[in-house]
C-alpha cells in the first residue's frame, strides 16, 4: 500500500534562513507526487508537481527514488511562507487512477 | 486551472439531519473527487464521483451514508447523511486537470459543524 510521511508537524524559522520539510514515500510502482500549500484560510493549492521540476515561489523540491524522498526546499523562507504544507501521491495504477494520498502536513511558521 | 465553486462554505447542523454540498466546475472534467479533513488531521479521499455511474467508495465510506450524484462532467453532490457531531469536518471537492493543469485542483471546503 502506498504510504506518505512527513516526520514533522512544526518547522519554525527564521525569516531569511533555509526551510526544508521532508516528504518520504513507499509506493511500488513510479510515484506522481505533489506539494500542496494551505494559507490561512485559503484553500488548498498546488504548490509544485515532480513531473514539472519546477520552482514555485523560491520553492523546489527534487524526487530521490533511491531514498524514496520528496523534500521540500526553500533558501531563504519569508514570512508569508508560513503555511500547512502537505505532500501528497497520486496512485495512477489502473485500479485506483487518481487517488491521492496525503501526508500529514507540517506546519511552517517563519517569523522575523 | 479549472475553477472550482462548492457551497455551502459552512453550514452548522442538527445531529440526525442530512446535508448536501455541491461542486460546481466552469470546464468539463473527467475526473473528480470528494475529501474529508476532520479537525487537526489531513485529508482522506471519500471517494471518486463517477459520472453516469454509482461512486467508488474507499475503505470506511459508504453510499448509505455519504451518497454522491455526477450527472455530468461540470458538477458533483456529497451529501452526509444522519449526520452525528463525529461527522463534524471539512469537506473538499477536487478535480484532476490535464496538460499545463497537470495536478489536482481543490474546492474551497465545506466547513460542517453538526451540534
Amino acid at each position: 500500500a502506498q504510504r506518505v510521511t512527513q516526520p514533522e508537524k512544526l518547522l519554525s524559522v527564521f525569516k531569511g534562513a533555509p526551510v526544508e520539510l521532508k516528504c518520504n514515500y513507499s509506493y511500488s510502482g513510479s510515484p506522481e507526487l505533489f506539494w500542496y500549500v494551505q494559507y490561512s484560510r485559503q484553500r488548498l493549492q498546488l504548490l509544485l508537481r515532480h513531473i514539472s521540476r519546477e520552482s514555485i515561489k523560491g520553492f523546489t523540491a527534487d524526487l530521490n527514488k533511491g531514498e524514496t524522498s520528496f523534500h521540500l526546499k526553500k533558501p531563504f523562507a519569508q514570512e508569508e511562507d508560513s503555511a500547512m504544507y502537505y505532500c501528497a501521491l497520486a496512485d495512477m495504477t489502473t485500479d485506483s487512477w487518481g487517488k491521492l494520498q496525503f501526508g500529514a502536513g507540517t506546519q511552517v511558521v517563519v517569523t522575523p | 486551472s479549472a475553477v472550482i465553486s462548492q457551497k455551502p462554505s459552512r453550514d452548522i447542523c442538527q445531529r440526525g439531519t442530512s446535508l448536501t454540498i455541491q461542486c460546481q466546475v466552469d470546464s468539463q472534467v473527467t475526473m473528480m473527487f470528494w475529501y474529508r479533513q476532520q479537525p487537526g488531521q489531513s485529508l482522506t479521499l471519500i471517494a471518486t464521483a463517477n459520472q453516469g455511474s454509482e461512486a467508488t467508495y474507499e475503505s470506511g465510506f459508504v453510499i448509505d451514508k455519504f451518497p454522491i450524484s455526477r450527472p455530468n462532467l461540470t458538477f458533483s453532490t456529497l451529501t452526509v447523511s444522519n449526520m452525528s457531531p463525529e461527522d463534524s469536518s471539512i469537506y473538499l471537492c477536487s478535480v484532476w486537470g490535464r496538460g499545463s493543469d497537470y495536478g489536482y485542483t481543490f474546492g474551497s471546503g465545506t466547513r460542517l459543524t453538526v451540534v
